[in-house]
């Protein structure tokens, strides 16, 4: 049980385009979604906190206009950065819970590249 | 505010040989969570426990165990006679209500890097 599955698991794009990156929770209903970026040998940075049907809750510092969180279901959050750059490149972690003591279970990952 | 200290950045052994993993950390909370998760080459976290902060029992999973002393703030996973497949980075974490508007957010340590020489 506590799957989190997250596709694609990896991405090419160009300078200026936009990548979208979705997290699922395969076997149980998270209420919450926390969506986390994570560079080369550093520890995870949480970018921002997701409640499903309602606008997610940004850290100081990340740029909700381009990265775009969407929760629309229990089960499903998407990631959408937008009019990406080379220095958004990076790999971007989800995880899912079910409520606020729950153990959070994270997906696989993305790896995004942009030239 | 919360803060998880992992002091050691990395640790090589020889395989068989027992590693423990430091945490600290540092929490205006009564309730809290602790918890360790585990990240392999792949990147993906594999989530290996959670302890809550009322329970001080020490825990025991095959060749994990791990080291709550709520006195000194502590939350050690010891691995004995370890094996290659241990090696990966070794994340501490900790979520209460201070982490983050009552939301239960992780904090996490740095990560440990733990390598097992065969």
């Amino acid at each position: 049980g506590a799957v989190v599955s997250q596709h694609p698991s990896r991405v090419i794009c160009k300078s200026g385009t936009s990548v979208k990156i979705e997290c699922r929770s395969l076997d149980f209903q998270a209420t919450t979604m926390f969506w986390y970026r994570q560079f080369p040998k550093q520890s995870l940075m949480l970018m921002a906190t997701s409640n499903e049907g309602s606008k997610a809750t940004y850290e100081q510092g990340v740029e909700k206009d381009k990265f775009l969180i969407n929760h629309a279901s229990l089960t499903l959050s998407t990631l959408t950065v937008t009019s990406a750059h080379p220095e958004d490149s990076s790999f971007y972690i989800c995880s899912a819970r079910v409520d606020r003591r729950e153990t959070q279970y994270f997906g696989p990952g993305t790896r995004l590249l942009v030239l | 505010a919360q803060k998880v200290t992992q002091a050691q950045t990395e640790i090589s052994v020889v395989e068989k040989e027992d590693v423990t993993l430091d945490c600290v950390y540092e929490t205006r909370d009564t309730t809290y969570y602790l918890f360790w998760y585990k990240q392999p080459p792949s990147g993906e976290l594999v989530f290996l426990i959670r302890r809550n902060s009322f329970d001080e029992q020490n825990e025991i999973s095959g060749r994990y165990s791990w080291n709550f002393q709520k006195s000194t703030s502590s939350f050690n996973f010891t691995i004995t006679a370890s094996q290659v497949v241990d090696s990966a980075v070794y994340f501490c974490a900790l979520s209460g209500t201070y982490s983050g508007a009552g939301s239960y957010q992780l904090t996490f340590g740095k990560g440990t890097k733990l390598s097992v020489i065969p």
